[in-house]
């Protein structure tokens, strides 16, 4: 079976900083997704990739910027931190989910 | 607006009972996937129904799907306290699997 890894487990940042999450996955898929899980609202859609250097936004990606060098690897940044900001992001590789990185800004 | 929806919000039961949870949509789909998702986890896929089908059964778990009245349901049956977790339904909106949208979820709560 594959698996999923998700780098780091958690992230603190500070406003105004950019900071990036990365994503492997050895299952040799196509899609890969990242998702932001909020307290209450579920997951939403920021990035997303079919292949190798693609990249599709979702609903949420303003703030946001992605990078897909590799099949195995997808990277987001988060452009400029939000004071406060809490949330979970969740990188998928097709239905397979990681355990996502859990940020928070000071 | 939330293309998926699940209720209820929350509920309990107590071990070895059967438990359903809807799930509302509000397009056309190619598919839809429940999701569970425990404390500290990622999701987890429990089933993916085709728009084609109208139930799926994985072990204890049983989903169905209404295309006409755009609702599909998860059933648990003989609850463990391991099924206590978040439960997701998600559609692809006719995006033919490239996208899924999710609802907000179910926190299922099993009682010993």
């Amino acid at each position: 079976g594959g698996i999923i890894t998700q780098t780091p487990k958690f992230l603190i940042g500070q406003e105004g900083q950019k900071l990036t999450l990365k994503c492997q996955q050895n299952f040799n898929h196509d899609t890969m997704y990242w998702y932001r899980q909020d307290s209450g609202k579920g997951l939403r859609l920021i990035y997303y990739s079919i292949t190798e250097n693609d990249l599709q936004k979702g609903d949420l990606s303003e703030g946001y910027d992605a990078s897909r060098e590799k099949k195995s690897s997808f990277s987001l940044t988060v452009t400029s931190a939000q004071k406060n900001e809490m949330a979970v992001f969740l990188c998928a590789s097709r239905q397979y989910f990681g355990p996502g990185t859990r940020l928070t800004v000071l | 607006s939330q293309l998926a929806e699940e209720n209820p919000w929350a509920l309990s039961v107590h071990e070895g009972e059967s438990v359903t949870v809807n799930c509302s949509y509000k397009t056309s789909i190619t598919a839809l996937q429940w999701y569970r998702q425990k404390s500290g986890e990622g999701p987890a896929q429990l089933i993916l129904i085709r728009s084609n089908e109208r139930e799926k059964r994985n072990g204890r778990l049983r989903a169905t799907l209404d295309t006409s009245s755009q609702s599909s349901s998860l059933s648990i049956t003989a609850t463990r306290c391991e099924d206590t977790a978040v439960y997701f339904c998600a559609t692809d909106a006719n995006t033919g699997y490239q996208n899924f949208y999710f609802g907000k979820g179910t926190s299922l709560t099993v009682i010993p």
